[in-house]
């Protein structure tokens, strides 16, 4: 198995609720990340998961709470989003050794309404 | 703060041309260089990645880095129309067992019949 998957592959959410996005990887890849990118903008880095620990919170809203449950899976619980948090996110994962090479799974499309 | 500078584009080449993709990056200390190819509505595919000055090769694909003018290129030989697509430029810095990308804003190519 040589991908990141994620689901939902589409989420709409009003902001009152609450959801969570998932990403799984069964590569052995000990280090995951969480990015938004929103419409014709590169990715922006969220958070980092390294050995299943969170090493980088790069100063998001608490309305995202990352967790890492176990290696190959890392979730994104969202509540009380706002309109402006609609965006693609996606997640990442790379491998010791080669922490550089990043690769993605195909994202979530997510709309807060 | 890290800047990776790229020309938005569109770059419009003939199917069969050489496309040729540049980036600039502001960090010297910068060691590690990545280009993702991201289909409109899909995730970034990591297609190439150099660390040292010279050139790399990996089938159609050339990247070219030059430490000393801070300058990262993509060349892509007989290009397809499958190659329209935006090309992201990224640099990446340790972060303790994992890693950080900072992307440029992507150049869009288009690759006419």
């Amino acid at each position: 198995d040589t991908e990141v998957t994620q689901t939902p592959k589409h989420l709409v959410m009003g902001m009152t609720n609450k959801k969570s996005l998932k990403c799984e990887q069964h590569m052995g890849h000990r280090a995951m990340y969480w990015y938004k990118q929103k419409a014709k903008k590169p990715p922006e880095l969220m958070f980092v998961y390294s050995y299943e620990k969170l090493s980088i919170n790069e100063s998001v809203p608490s309305r995202f709470s990352p967790e890492c449950p176990n290696s190959s899976l890392l979730n994104l619980h969202l509540h009380a989003l706002q309109p402006e948090d609609s965006a693609l996110y996606l997640c990442a994962s790379s491998q010791e050794g080669r922490t550089y090479e990043q690769y993605f799974g195909p994202g979530t499309r997510l709309t807060v309404t | 703060q890290k800047e990776v500078e790229q020309n938005s584009g569109p770059l419009s080449v003939p199917e069969g041309a050489i496309a040729s993709l540049n980036c600039t990056y502001s960090d010297r200390v910068s060691q590690s260089f990545f280009w993702y190819r991201q289909y409109s509505g899909k995730s970034p595919e990591l297609i190439m990645f150099i660390y040292s000055n010279g050139d790399k090769e990996d089938g159609r694909f050339t990247a070219q880095l030059n430490k000393a003018s801070q300058y990262v290129s993509l060349l892509i030989r007989d290009s397809q129309p499958s190659d329209s697509a935006t090309y992201l430029c990224a640099v990446a810095e340790e972060a303790g067992t994992a890693s950080k990308l900072t992307f440029g804003t992507g150049t869009r190519l288009q690759v006419t019949l």
